[in-house]
């Protein structure tokens, strides 16, 4: 079946340290990959996304990501991060039409 | 960049009443629209997907006579929650697609609906 996954539910790092939200998905073929953001009561802004091509794709706010197709992941870093970065994020995927299918999201808490 | 303007943010009914949400693509023409429901701390969880002229697309469980949809131009579309009980509290998220398949969908700031 397709899926995401996310495997961490929440994540807190210190402010300035470095940061990897982990993703997985289940496809016989590459999909369209996303990174989302998500503020409490907002929606979703996207961060970045990979279609083909480069596998470490950047991002707004600092972020990247990297593909690996051997792994089935799509990981999002960023080297530092700052306290404006605590919110929801999510990974979600395009198997093949325009819907999305989303991981359960990563809770990322940024302490002083 | 592309907008989507989801209106009214947050609204409080009473049970029984119906409540209409707004989805509008501001600066483009949007030929797919997606309804979503999050439930607090967790994912998105695809309710129909909306073309425009044409019949909803319901995922499976959710009723289609309860969610009405209605995409009547290509930069609007409506969700209708009819009969409204406290279960339906939720967070609403449209989002917008330019029809192109790998084309990232833009999202409304969604809506808090919460009834009593």
């Amino acid at each position: 079946a397709q899926s995401v996954t996310q495997p961490d539910i929440h994540i807190t790092v210190s402010e300035g340290a470095s940061l990897e939200l982990r993703c997985n998905y289940s496809y016989g073929a590459t999909p369209y990959l996303f990174w989302y953001v998500q503020s409490p009561g907002q929606g979703l802004q996207l961060l970045l996304k990979y279609f083909s091509g480069d596998t470490l794709v950047q991002g707004i706010k600092g972020f990247e990501a990297e593909f690996k197709r051997s792994q089935s992941s799509f990981n999002l870093r960023k080297p530092s991060v700052h306290w404006s970065d605590a919110a929801e994020y999510f990974c979600a995927a395009n198997f093949g039409n325009e819907k999305l299918t989303f991981g359960t999201g990563t809770r990322l808490t940024i302490i002083p | 960049g592309a907008v989507v303007s989801q209106h009214p943010s947050w609204v409080i009914c009473k049970s029984g009443t119906s409540v209409k949400i707004e989805c509008r693509s501001l600066d483009f023409q949007a030929t797919t629209m997606f309804w979503y429901r999050q439930f607090p701390k967790q994912s998105l969880m695809l309710m129909a997907t909306s073309n425009e002229g044409s019949k909803a697309t319901y995922e499976q469980g959710v009723e289609k006579d309860k969610f009405l949809i209605n995409h009547a131009s290509l930069t609007l579309s409506t969700l209708t929650v009819t009969s409204a009980h406290p279960e339906d509290s939720s967070f609403y998220i449209c989002s917008a697609s330019r029809g192109v398949t790998n084309s990232p969908l833009h999202f409304g700031n969604g809506t808090r609906l919460t009834v009593t």
